[in-house]
């Protein structure tokens, strides 16, 4: 098993640009979820999907994030434009959903840097 | 949904046990309690799962008491490889999964 990916490990982009984030999440998860770290306000949920479905997207700062899932392996989070503010990582984790107490496996981050 | 409390910050020495107290008063029914262990540069990775009384596997222990509001993860004999930062989440597998400020644990020589 390979276990969460995600891509690219680092991005370093100029305010006002789009950045997209790529999950794949372990095959048979039926759970998605992507959450944001800084030193500042530490691990945050973005949004989450249930077989493919946004179920909650509270997380999400502003209209400039959106996020899809437009099949079971795959999961991108956009900022458009994106802000100095946005630089933190951005973890994706899946877990296999459908019943109680699944565990959360993580993917190992994207560290984002806007200039 | 169930918030928790934990100690910002512990220092151990090597060899020690160490325990770590998470609150949870207002945990549901439904809820489990898990603890995943985060190093620098890394994803959190899933340490120990529990409902209630007591769970050990290779790594740690797991203490909850009947009430169910606090839990107590337990390192026996940490090395300085268990440094890192400790979360303590309560939920149901399909919530929105919300993860605390965490303990950062610092184990000395």
């Amino acid at each position: 098993d390979a276990g969460v990916i995600q891509s690219p490990r680092h991005e370093v982009t100029e305010m006002g640009q789009e950045v997209t984030l790529r999950c794949k999440p372990i095959s048979g998860h039926n759970s998605l979820f992507w959450y944001r770290q800084t030193m500042m306000r530490g691990l945050e949920l973005l949004i989450y999907f249930n077989n493919n479905v946004p179920i909650d997207d509270s997380g999400m700062p502003e209209d400039r994030f959106s996020a899809k899932m437009p099949n079971a392996s795959f999961s991108t989070l956009k900022i458009q434009p994106s802000e100095p503010r946005d630089s933190a990582v951005y973890f994706c984790a899946s877990n296999p959903g459908g019943g109680p107490g699944s565990p959360l496996h993580f993917g190992n981050g994207t560290r984002l840097t806007v200039t | 949904l169930a918030k928790t409390t934990q100690p910002i910050s512990m220092d151990s020495y090597e060899g020690q046990e160490v325990n770590i107290t998470c609150s949870h008063n207002n945990i549901a029914t439904n809820d489990y309690i898990t603890w995943y262990q985060q190093f620098p540069s890394q994803g959190p990775r899933f340490i120990i799962q529990g409902y209630k009384t007591k769970v050990t596997n290779e790594v740690a222990s797991l203490f909850i008491p009947a009430d169910r509001k606090s839990s107590t993860l337990s390192l026996p004999r940490v090395s300085l490889s268990d440094t890192a930062v400790y979360y303590c989440l309560v939920g149901y597998n399909t919530d929105k999964l919300i993860f605390g400020t965490g303990t950062r644990l610092q184990v000395f020589p």
